[in-house]
């Protein structure tokens, strides 16, 4: 069993829809919680970042933590066709947050 | 500020051969690592430099892949003898030792055929 599994999707909405993203882990000792962005062909790019349980917000963007229950999200408000790529949940052990367990990405399309 | 440099960006090469990747990373970035991305799958951390010091090689198939950064700036990963497994995204990212982001590079898409 993987340390980090997310949902596989792929995942394809409508323009303007509410977007869950979701993953799961099992080693409690991860801290640092991350979602990344991967367009097709290009490295991934950081969207969020969070240490605690609870929700931290950023733009259309909320990062979401339930460490008791080993599960995070990423939702996406007013999706629009340009958030259409893979995106990652990624975990780590400390503020090394390039030392990180990533899961297998959601892929996304947006349709206008 | 300049982002992550690696080239080349595509390489085909035939079981049995040998291929290095170069990885310029962002100025002052003490930290770079390279990650094995396969298809389909997240990143995989390779191996972790602080300035020229290996830190951790941990999952890094030692028998086949060598890494070095010898300056303590630019790095090369290479793998001798490819199997076709070894095909994936080759992605380097480099952090500054104050900060919590590592940045990545657009990879290098290696085809082992």
């Amino acid at each position: 069993q993987k340390e980090v599994e997310q949902d596989p999707g792929p995942l394809s909405v409508p323009e303007g829809a509410i977007v869950s993203l979701n993953c799961t882990y099992s080693n409690s000792a991860f801290q640092y919680f991350m979602w990344y962005r991967q367009y097709s062909r290009k490295g991934p790019e950081l969207l969020m970042y969070t240490y605690s349980s609870g929700n931290k917000e950023d733009g259309r963007f909320t990062a979401q933590v339930d460490k008791s229950s080993k599960y995070i999200s990423l939702f996406i408000r007013d999706s629009q066709p340009s958030d259409s790529a893979t995106y990652l949940c990624a975990m780590s052990y400390n503020t090394n947050a390039g030392k990180s367990t990533f899961g297998d990405g959601t892929t996304l399309t947006v349709k206008p | 500020e300049a982002g992550v440099a690696q080239s080349p960006r595509y390489k085909i090469i035939e079981k049995r051969q040998s291929v290095a990747f170069w990885c310029n990373p962002i100025s002052g970035h003490a930290t770079l690592y390279w990650y094995q991305q396969i298809l389909g799958q997240g990143p995989k951390l390779l191996i972790q430099f602080q300035n020229n010091g290996v830190v951790d090689d941990s999952q890094l198939p030692k028998d086949r892949f060598s890494a070095e950064r010898l300056k303590g700036v630019d790095s090369t990963l290479k793998i001798q003898p490819a199997k076709l497994e070894d095909s994936a995204v080759y992605l380097c990212a480099s952090m500054d030792g104050g900060n919590t982001e590592a940045f990545f590079g657009q990879g290098t898409r290696l085809t082992v055929v």
